[in-house]
């Protein structure tokens, strides 16, 4: 199954700032998920990126707030924007696995915002 | 809207099954169902996944009713190791396609004592 990397494992910003977010995959893929999970609770998806369009985001999420760039078929990147202490939770892409794999997800990276 | 119904938490002692069920009453014929766990501070991690047969692979099995209704994922030898949340999930499509999307509930809390 692939095998996804993704930085920074975990960072403290300051509020109003942004953070960009990178999920490198070691295969090629054709879509990347990006999910959040706020503290103690599951995960939520932001949005799906294809490579070549843009990305689809879910209810509650906009592109101005979370960015995404996919620039080819192993990498994508997904930007906080504006950060506010709300923002504060861990942030995971995810690829599919393939037939028998599942869907696996990167180590997530941990964002606190004060 | 939650498509699937875990216990809360479970406890199992180290070295005995862990037998962790699901409901799923409204699945529909074409959808699968999904385990993973999610060991603190990590990403989820695939476990198994099946449609209406049994399945079983080196960390578990699956067993799914006959009506498709409800399921049990069995940890055989639970250690320590394996304390997490376990997620059920239920899913459109083995892999790929257009209904991708994981929807992720708020799964069981399974505690592995000594």
């Amino acid at each position: 199954s692939a095998v996804i990397s993704q930085k920074p494992s975990r960072d403290i910003c300051q509020r109003g700032t942004s953070l960009t977010i990178q999920c490198q995959v070691d295969s090629q893929v054709t879509m990347m998920f990006w999910y959040r999970q706020q503290p103690g609770q599951s995960l939520t998806l932001i949005a799906t990126a294809n490579q070549g369009s843009e990305a689809t985001y879910e209810s509650g999420f906009v592109i101005d707030k979370f960015p995404i760039s996919r620039p080819n078929l192993t990498f994508s990147t997904l930007t906080v924007s504006n950060m506010s202490p709300e923002d504060s939770s861990i942030y995971l892409c995810s690829v599919d696995g393939g037939r028998g794999y599942g869907y696996t997800f990167g180590s997530g990276t941990r964002l606190t915002v004060v | 809207d939650a498509k699937t119904t875990q216990p809360t938490s479970m406890d199992c002692a180290e070295g005995r099954a862990a037998n962790l069920p699901c409901n799923h009453s409204t699945i529909s014929g074409n959808e699968y169902v999904y385990w993973y766990r999610q060991i603190h501070s990590q990403g989820p991690q695939y476990i198994i996944h099946g449609l209406k047969n049994n399945e079983t692979n080196e960390m578990a099995s699956l067993i799914i009713t006959e009506d498709r209704k409800s399921s049990t994922l069995i940890l055989p030898h639970a250690t320590l190791r394996d304390t997490a949340v376990y997620y059920c999930i239920v899913r459109v499509a083995e892999s790929g396609g257009s209904n991708y999307k994981l929807t992720f509930g708020k799964g069981t809390l399974l505690t592995v004592n000594p």
